[in-house]
């Protein structure tokens, strides 16, 4: 497919196991972006990479919170020990340039749906 | 404290007409403004973008206002579309370019047929 692939699009867990989430960006994309979105808000910046590199990590709420990109493609975020308040919509996007460019605008997959029961 | 707000949850508008999306911003170091589009089920896809040196961009019958004295942008969508009904996101960055978006809570526009 041309666009962001995330998976599971679904994932409901029990409260304490540890979740991880799958990123694959459009093909040649050098930035990958994460993001929260809670019901009825926008999307909440996480952390973001430049090829393998992790540029900013300050929008993770806590240390329960990790990602990767080993090999500047594919990404993974990692929930561990999940909580009830991490249930929300968690979003990848990529972007061509790097994420200093004006006209690399982010494209956003559509996202997996998380829910800790 | 929300740095990007969008003070309208939803908009209605007749076909044809003009549609006027509006967003303020109180962070004075943004720099980089940008308007997402967002269908159900789907992620926000982009749609236009403004730096701070200009006031004014327009693609095709979407144009964005900045106002920085004001703190405000606004999203003009002429002629309106059935096909425009959607949410719209503000975003803002202060770093020039796509790191770390600060996104508004967004509009959901409704086109009247």
């Amino acid at each position: 497919g041309a666009g962001v692939s995330q998976s599971p699009r679904y994932k409901v867990t029990k409260r304490g196991q540890d979740v991880a989430l799958r990123c694959d960006p459009i093909s040649g994309h050098v930035s990958l972006y994460w993001y929260r979105q809670a019901l009825g808000q926008g999307p909440e910046f996480l952390t973001y990479f430049n090829y393998e590199a992790q540029q900013d990590k300050s929008g993770l709420p806590n240390d329960r919170f990790s990602a990767e990109r080993p090999e500047g493609s594919i990404s993974t975020l990692t929930i561990q020990r999940t909580e009830q308040r991490d249930s929300a919509m968690y979003r990848c996007a990529s972007s061509l340039g790097p994420s200093s460019s004006y006209n690399s605008p982010l494209h956003f997959g559509n996202g997996t749906r998380l829910t800790v029961t | 404290d929300q740095q990007v707000k969008q003070n309208s949850p939803s908009l209605s508008v007749q076909e044809g007409r003009i549609s006027i999306l509006n967003c303020d911003y109180t962070n004075s170091m943004f720099d980089y403004f940008l308007w997402y589009k967002k269908y159900p089920a789907e992620g926000p896809t982009f749609l236009i973008s403004i730096s701070s040196i200009k006031d004014k961009n327009e693609d095709g019958r979407f144009t964005v206002f900045l106002n920085k004295s004001a703190k405000h942008l606004s999203l003009h969508i002429v002629p309106s579309q059935p096909g425009d009904s959607a949410v719209y996101f503000c975003a803002a960055s202060a770093r020039g370019g796509n790191e770390k978006l600060t996104f508004g809570t967004g509009t959901r526009l409704t086109i009247i047929p």
